[in-house]
């Protein structure tokens, strides 16, 4: 059972277009983290949301944590090229920061 | 600098083979990790060192062993290497151990390869 799910899996998109991808789980997490990786290297934090319906904004980039602490969203205003990435959710369960599977976001010129 | 760097980045061995990786930090943390990715980029932890304590050990071989000679330091030894071994092997630190909500920095990752 995979205990964070990540949506759409895979999305390919043009640059200037907007897009949510989406973390959901059935537990209550204390805080969700956001990574992106780049090819051929390692996960970089982007943001932790901790409050439910927090929102953080990171540029062109809007996280909102859901209101019950069970999901999570990342909006991507006006995509572009160096967005493309993989997207990873992760939180705490079992005192284990565990990953969703992510989504792999690919933005075309 | 590099925050935490990992040798090598690639590794092609046959099966069988011993092989080790090795992991430094110099952020200054309490805590590292040894993280897998598998093919569809899953990313699944295998262990947790705190003060060079073990204090994660999730289901993983007995083949894998990990050392923590200092804390700024964590190593992955793998005897008898199987195909099923190949995947991105990732390092990681943190600041303190945090039950799961600690902030992780990663390495660039070790290609592993078993033929």
């Amino acid at each position: 059972t995979q205990l964070l799910e990540q949506s759409p899996q895979f999305l390919s998109i043009q640059e200037g277009e907007n897009l949510t991808v989406y973390c959901n789980s059935s537990s209550v997490f204390s805080s969700l983290q956001w990574y992106r990786q780049e090819p051929g290297e390692g996960p970089v934090l982007l943001v932790t949301v901790v409050t439910g319906g927090e929102v953080k904004k990171l540029k062109r980039l809007t996280f909102q944590f859901g209101d019950a602490r069970k999901d999570s969203s990342l909006h991507i205003t006006a995509a572009q090229p160096g967005d493309t990435g993989l997207y990873l959710c992760a939180g705490a369960v079992y005192s284990t920061l565990t990953f969703g599977k992510g989504t792999m976001l690919l933005v075309s010129p | 600098d590099t925050a935490v760097s990992q040798t090598p980045k690639y590794l092609v061995t046959q099966m069988g083979n011993d092989k080790s990786i090795k992991c430094e930090q110099n952020l200054g943390h309490d805590t590292m990790y040894w993280y897998k990715q598998d093919s569809k980029k899953f990313l699944k932890i295998m262990f947790s060192y705190n003060n060079k304590e073990l204090i994660i050990n999730e289901t993983v071989p007995n083949r894998f062993s990990p050392k923590s000679p200092d804390k700024a330091h964590l190593n992955l030894h793998i005897n008898s290497l199987e195909l099923g071994d190949s995947a991105v092997y990732f390092c990681a630190s943190s600041q303190d151990f945090g039950g799961g909500n600690e902030k992780l920095f990663f390495g660039s990752g070790t290609q592993l390869s078993v033929l």
